[in-house]
């Protein structure tokens, strides 16, 4: 099966809730990326976090990574409307090799949030 | 200027015709990418540039033939296409990512339909 394994598929929250999504992988990896896009369009990096990191903010982004169980998380907190959108993980498998910036993207979370 | 532009937006052509769709940055990033996303799936990698120079090649059908003419300028030759080849093509940029890979920047996408 695929590297990157999202969970949930879909998510639907009332505005000012938060949102947590998770992604799983299956091979060692550099960094996981993670980013946004809304419906029909391209994707928007929202963060980075390198394999010997194990928390990183970014506004009210809050990104972990275990790579002892092979996942991170990443929590969206006080939600809006505007943050309805697909939000995926993506790997840099290249531990120790060349990179090439070869990313192979997770399944995706599809995030609702209502006003 | 953060931004990569993709052209055209939307390109419906028949099975015996020949298209290019193009990509453009200015971020002076060396490295450039070209993904397949269907609906409701994951950006799949198609092609990635590295110093003008095709680096990855995901075992991608010839009737797609990329080219890179210069660090700014992406294209994607297009001929013969099936209409499975439908989807929404999109292009990204990146420092070259000599021991890791960096953050890319996505264009907002060609939406392709092949009748």
């Amino acid at each position: 099966s695929q590297q990157g394994e999202e969970d949930p598929q879909a998510l639907s929250i009332q505005e000012g809730e938060n949102a947590t999504m998770n992604c799983s992988y299956k091979t060692s990896i550099n960094n996981l990326q993670w980013y946004r896009q809304n419906s029909g369009r391209g994707l928007v990096h929202l963060i980075l976090i390198r394999s010997n990191e194990r928390e990183k903010h970014s506004g009210r982004l809050r990104v972990t990574l275990d790579t002892s169980k092979k996942s991170s998380s990443l929590l969206i907190t006080a939600s809006r409307a505007a943050d309805t959108a697909s939000y995926f993980c993506a790997t840099d498998a290249s531990a120790g090799g060349t990179s090439y910036g070869k990313l192979t993207f997770g399944q995706g979370t599809i995030l609702t949030v209502h006003p | 200027d953060t931004e990569v532009t993709q052209t055209p937006k939307h390109l419906v052509m028949g099975m015996t015709n020949k298209k290019s769709l193009k990509c453009e940055q200015h971020m002076g990033h060396r490295a450039m990418y070209w993904y397949k996303q269907k609906a409701k799936k994951p950006p799949e990698l198609m092609f990635v540039y590295s110093y003008e120079k095709l680096s990855i090649n995901e075992s991608v059908p010839s009737r797609f033939s990329p080219e890179c003419p210069n660090s700014s300028l992406l294209n994607l030759h297009l001929h013969a296409l099936q209409p499975e080849d439908s989807a929404l093509y999109l292009c990204a940029s990146s420092h070259f990512p000599a021991g890791h890979s960096y953050e890319q920047y996505f264009g907002p996408g060609t939406r392709l339909t092949v009748t």
